[in-house]
């Protein structure tokens, strides 16, 4: 079983549309959890950071659900811009292993 | 500016030759990674550095080599026995505490030639 399961996509979707991406986890003692961004042939940048009550970075916001294990990206008010693929992050403290799921493909089209 | 430098941007590999792509970082991390990519795929973990002297092998590290000598350097060898190198290799760096996020070089792509 995979640390960390994501949709991979493709989610293609109209300019100014809402879209949200979930990712599992199966480890219970994950203690920190990231959104990265990767565009093609570039290498993964931080989103952000998922804490325990929810954050918000401007048209961002992602969650963090412990009891059922996900954490979730939700993106308002799409731009061409964010076309990417993202990357959810698990942090397991235990010999500080990074657990990559697969990535979700996004493109937004004008 | 802080960051992690990886060189050279672009690799070419003959076949039985033995090559090490560079990795130096100046965010003071103790811990460093090393991931391959392949097309359409996800990240995967070679080698992994917690700190100056001590690594561990992560899921894929049959045909590659590593040393941390420094803090802030943690070079790969991709070795000969490594027979499908072409990929996009990551180097990654962070604190120990668990609760702080992986800065990414640019990366590598390695080819065979």
């Amino acid at each position: 079983r995979k640390e960390v399961e994501q949709d991979p996509g493709p989610f293609n979707v109209p300019e100014g549309a809402t879209v949200a991406f979930n990712c599992t986890y199966s480890n219970s003692a994950s203690q920190s959890f990231f959104w990265y961004r990767q565009d093609c042939r570039k290498e993964p940048k931080l989103l952000m950071s998922v804490y325990s009550s929810g954050n918000e970075d401007g048209r961002f916001t992602a969650q963090l659900n412990r009891a059922s294990q996900y954490i979730s990206l939700l993106i308002r008010d799409s731009k061409l811009s964010d076309s990417a693929t993202y990357l959810c992050v698990v942090n397991i403290l235990t010999g500080n292993q990074f657990y990559f799921g697969t990535g979700t493909s996004l493109t937004v089209i004008p | 500016d802080g960051g992690i430098t990886q060189s050279p941007k672009y690799l070419f590999r003959k076949e039985g030759q033995n090559v090490t792509l560079s990795c130096e970082q100046n965010l003071n991390h103790d811990a460093m990674y090393w991931y391959r990519q392949d097309p359409g795929q996800g990240l995967r973990l070679i080698y992994y550095s917690q700190i100056v002297n001590d690594f561990q092998k992560g899921d894929i590290a049959e045909g590659y080599s590593v040393s941390r000598e420094k803090k802030e350097s943690f070079p790969l060898t991709v070795t000969s026995a490594q027979k499908n190198p072409t990929a996009f290799y990551l180097c990654a760096s962070s604190t120990t505490q668990g609760n702080q996020p992986q800065h990414f070089g640019d990366g590598t792509r390695l080819s065979i030639l």
